[in-house]
């Protein structure tokens, strides 16, 4: 089975300050990692993800997320904050063994940019 | 042009009523899903389908049914609603083939019963 920790519910940070966002996964084999963030009232957008190769990802809006196998973690991260990025965020997890194509989503970080 | 969209995006109604929320994608995908998020902002997967086919059937009561008229939808039927029911729904998709079967998500179909 696949699971997805994120284990802070909110993540407060002033602007112009770097960010990070924790995710760890679980999976029996190899994963593909996702990230996406929800603005109040909309969908999901997606912002990057980890497929192979280079462990450090590069997304949208300026984020980008470190893989790391040894500690099974997938951390999402921004060198300068903006209070446009205050939304809700999901590290989410596949694994390519299984053939299995939905993602598990882990509980959601509300990260929170202060002016 | 939307990607993916769902109607209704808002939806009030009674206990033990029928209801329906649709599903398009406009993306040339071959594989649509349901996902439940729930008060605490919680998602999951409900259902898959791929190329018409259900694939996956997560532990969802029978009330829930989906139908796949075709590739581009997807739609969700629910009979005798109840409180419990009470979520936000979003439909995805995703191609076949496409490194990691990245995901696009739908604006969400807020359903409240009362």
């Amino acid at each position: 089975a696949q699971s997805v920790a994120q284990p802070e519910d909110q993540v407060n940070v002033a602007e112009g300050n770097p960010l990070t966002v924790k995710c760890t996964y679980s999976v029996s084999g190899n994963p593909y990692l996702f990230w996406y963030v929800q603005y109040p009232n909309r969908g999901l957008q997606f912002l990057l993800k980890y497929i192979t190769g280079d462990n450090l990802v590069k997304g949208s809006y300026g984020f980008e997320a470190e893989f790391n196998k040894s500690q099974t973690s997938f951390h999402l991260k921004k060198p300068s904050a903006l209070v446009s990025d205050s939304a809700l965020y999901f590290c989410a997890v596949r694994d390519k063994g299984t053939g299995r194509r939905a993602l598990t989503f882990g509980s959601g970080t509300r990260l929170q940019v202060q002016p | 042009d939307t990607a993916v969209s769902q109607t209704p995006k808002y939806l009030v109604t009674q206990m033990g009523n029928d209801k329906s929320i649709k599903c398009e994608q406009n993306l040339g995908h071959d594989t649509m899903y349901w996902y439940k998020q729930d008060s605490k902002k919680f998602l999951k997967i409900m259902f898959s389908y791929n190329n018409k086919e259900l694939i996956i059937n997560e532990t969802v009561p029978n009330r829930f049914s989906p139908k796949s008229p075709d590739k581009a939808h997807l739609n969700l039927h629910i009979n005798s609603l109840e409180l419990g029911d009470s979520a936000v729904y979003f439909c995805a998709s995703s191609q076949t083939g496409t490194r990691g079967y990245e995901q696009y998500f739908g604006p969400g179909t807020r359903l409240t019963v009362t």
